[in-house]
């Protein structure tokens, strides 16, 4: 079976500052995916970054990093000059292979930013 | 394309009535995935299938929840004899593949409110 953990239920952060999102995972996979999905009052899922269990650099999106530690089992989401925008839930998921294909969520984090 | 498309975006149903949601995919997407979303959680897992073939359930999906997905293309989820725990997002997303780097195209929900 697969587990995420996000264990920031909310965070606040001033404006144009950087903000670090925590996620670990489980998973007797040796071949998975992570990935970040954010999720405005709207409600739709906005795909935002993935990694690969077999990458060996850190995947970048624009603001959005992931810091991958695989030995840690964390994949934690930086977002780097915060905008107002960015307030919003944030979802660290996984998908795995063969019978753990589907994804999985953790709890979320409810990002505010603050002018 | 325009993306996933959920429908209706909302439903009041009074406890013990049917109610059935529908979901389309991105076209050329052969995998469509329901998920169910309460306030402050994360979405849960409740079906998927591969073309018409449904691949999975998931353990929360009881007797009164069934989903079709006749010709792989657009997909129903019906919930019979509603009850008050029913009140939820339900989520529908697609992918094209089983890879592990396969990304979920999510759809805006169908909140759904029993009274």
């Amino acid at each position: 079976a697969q587990k995420i953990t996000q264990t920031q239920p909310g965070m606040f952060v001033q404006e144009k500052e950087a903000v670090t999102l925590d996620c670990t995972y489980d998973t007797s996979d040796q071949s998975y995916g992570l990935f970040w999905y954010k999720q405005p009052s709207s409600g739709e899922m906005i795909f935002l970054i993935y990694q690969g269990s077999y990458d060996e650099q850190n995947a970048t999106e624009g603001r959005y990093s992931l810091n991958f530690q695989k030995a840690r089992k964390s994949a934690n989401l930086v977002i780097s000059a915060s905008q107002l925008g960015d307030s919003a839930m944030y979802f660290c998921a996984m998908r795995g292979n063969f019978g753990n294909e589907k994804l999985t969520f953790g709890t979320g984090t409810r990002l505010t930013i603050i002018p | 394309d325009t993306g996933v498309s959920q429908n209706p975006r909302h439903k009041i149903t009074k406890r013990g009535q049917n109610v059935t949601f529908r979901c389309d995919p991105i076209s050329e997407h052969n995998r469509l995935y329901w998920y169910r979303q309460t306030l402050g959680q994360g979405p849960e897992f409740l079906t998927y299938f591969q073309n018409e073939a449904q691949l999975e359930k998931s353990r929360l999906l009881s007797d009164r929840f069934s989903a079709e997905r006749p010709k792989g293309s657009f997909s129903t989820l019906e919930i019979q004899r509603t009850e008050q725990g029913d009140s939820a997002m339900y989520l529908c997303a697609s992918s094209q593949g089983r890879a592990v780097n396969t990304e979920a195209f999510f759809g805006q929900g169908t909140r759904l409110t029993v009274v």
